[in-house]
């Protein structure tokens, strides 16, 4: 198993341009969720879902985009990146909503 | 309000120390879980513990053991003999059904064990 895997692990984006940070996991998890950590702010929920086909947004979900069409990806799409959004991403996943949530290694994300 | 507060930001101990990080959690709801995460400097977050809110029991795992307190909302972390590899941030969160699957972390707190 290799659990929860990110790509890209290092990122810098131009004010403006999008991206996609890609998120898999191949444990056969129904809950995936995108977290940013900021310092100081601890990690903060932006997007989950519960399955495949159904997402919902989280605390921070201004400026990101997720779809799920397989339970094995969830990639979180940046519309218009802006510095504010520079941070650590990690994606996380579980069996369920109250099960134990497994992280990803994390993609740092700079915007200029 | 979900809240948790881990009120010391960073410690600092000498190896071979015993060493206590405080997590104080508050919510309304009657079920719920914590968890602590540590995160190394090389950043990811690794799983320590998951607790439900009915199970007051104590954990002991190697040098590791968690102490939750219903009473005062606490699920106190305490490390045993620390070494230097023990240095990382350790976050403490809670989760609940009524929250959809978000965790609610505390700001962490560093430890840093020196030889």
């Amino acid at each position: 198993n290799a659990g929860v895997t990110q790509t890209p692990k290092f990122q810098v984006l131009k004010t403006g341009q999008s991206m996609t940070l890609q998120c898999a996991q191949d444990m056969n998890h129904e809950y995936m969720s995108w977290y940013r950590q900021d310092p100081g702010m601890g990690l903060r929920l932006i997007h989950y879902s519960v399955g495949a086909g159904i997402t919902d947004q989280g605390e921070v979900p201004n400026g990101y985009n997720v779809s799920r069409s397989t339970t094995e990806d969830f990639p979180l799409r940046l519309l218009s990146a802006a510095p504010s959004q520079t941070s650590v991403y990690f994606c996380a996943s579980s069996y369920g909503i109250t099960d134990t949530q497994y992280f990803g290694p994390g993609t740092r994300l700079t915007v200029l | 309000a979900q809240k948790v507060t881990q009120a010391q930001t960073e410690i600092s101990v000498v190896e071979k120390e015993d060493v206590t990080l405080d997590c104080v959690y508050e919510t309304r709801d009657t079920t719920y879980y914590l968890f602590w995460y540590k995160q190394p400097p090389s950043g990811e977050l690794v799983f320590l513990i998951r607790r439900n809110s009915f199970d007051e029991q104590n954990e002991i795992s190697g040098r590791y053991s968690w102490n939750f307190q219903k009473s005062t909302s606490s699920f106190n972390f305490t490390i045993t003999a620390s070494q230097v590899v023990d240095s990382a941030v350790y976050f403490c969160a809670l989760g609940g059904y009524n929250q959809g699957g978000k965790l609610i972390f505390g700001q962490g707190t560093e430890l840093s064990v020196k030889p």
